[in-house]
């Protein structure tokens, strides 16, 4: 069974730029998490789906940030315009059933860098 | 406050050797999970414990829960050089708290061949 994935694993903009992340969660999985680290400090939450609803997007750092997910399915992440603080890797996870009691899968990562 | 802060921030071993990593937290949780994150790749999961859980294991992995001390360790025995990553221990909410998992800055472990 396929995990988590990401694309792309790499990007590289510059200030001002525009960026969309992309996660494909586990098949079957309607629990689709957001989340970023910046460099040396925590993992930080952005927000959480189920199915196609926002259930919390109270991590998300600002109006420049904006998440989408369409039938249910893959989430995109857009930056826009990009910032230097928003460097860092941005994590997508998903889960099924009850977002409480199930582990959660993470996929490899996004490294996001702004110049 | 920071829930999920790991202990201590760096651990340089020899292969081998056993490496304990600590966790603390502040309030009262339902699940606690260690992580685990190779350099360039994505968390893998390693352990989850329940509250009313005090000691799991895993493989090599022995994780003991403290909910009196509000506190976790994560315990890898005879360490192997594959076992360099960073590990974070993450905390949800408790009962009527958050459900998200809330990361600390995690210990960065390596160990030499």
């Amino acid at each position: 069974e396929a995990g988590v994935t990401q694309f792309p694993s790499h990007s590289v903009i510059e200030k001002g730029q525009t960026v969309t992340l992309r996660c494909d969660p586990i098949s079957g999985h309607d629990n689709l998490y957001w989340y970023r680290r910046v460099m040396g400090k925590e993992i930080k939450f952005l927000l959480h789906f189920v199915k196609e609803s926002k259930q919390d997007e109270s991590g998300m750092p600002n109006n420049r940030f904006l998440a989408e997910r369409t039938g249910g399915t893959y989430s995109t992440l857009k930056v826009q315009p990009a910032e230097l603080e928003d460097s860092g890797v941005y994590f997508c996870a998903s889960s099924q059933g009850k977002a409480r009691y199930n582990e959660q899968f993470f996929g490899p990562g996004t490294r996001l860098t702004v110049l | 406050s920071q829930q999920g802060e790991e202990d201590p921030q760096a651990l340089s071993i020899q292969e081998g050797e056993n490496a304990t990593m600590n966790c603390s937290y502040k309030t009262s949780i339902n699940n606690l999970q260690w992580y685990r994150q190779n350099s360039g790749r994505g968390l893998v999961h390693l352990i989850l414990i329940r509250s009313n859980e005090r000691e799991k294991h895993s493989g090599r992995l022995r994780v003991t829960l403290d909910t009196s001390k509000k506190s976790s360790s994560l315990l890898i025995t005879a360490s192997r050089a594959a076992d360099t990553a960073s590990y974070f221990c993450a905390t949800d909410g408790g009962i009527g708290g958050s459900y998200i998992p809330t990361f600390g800055r995690g210990t960065s472990l390596i160990v030499h061949p």
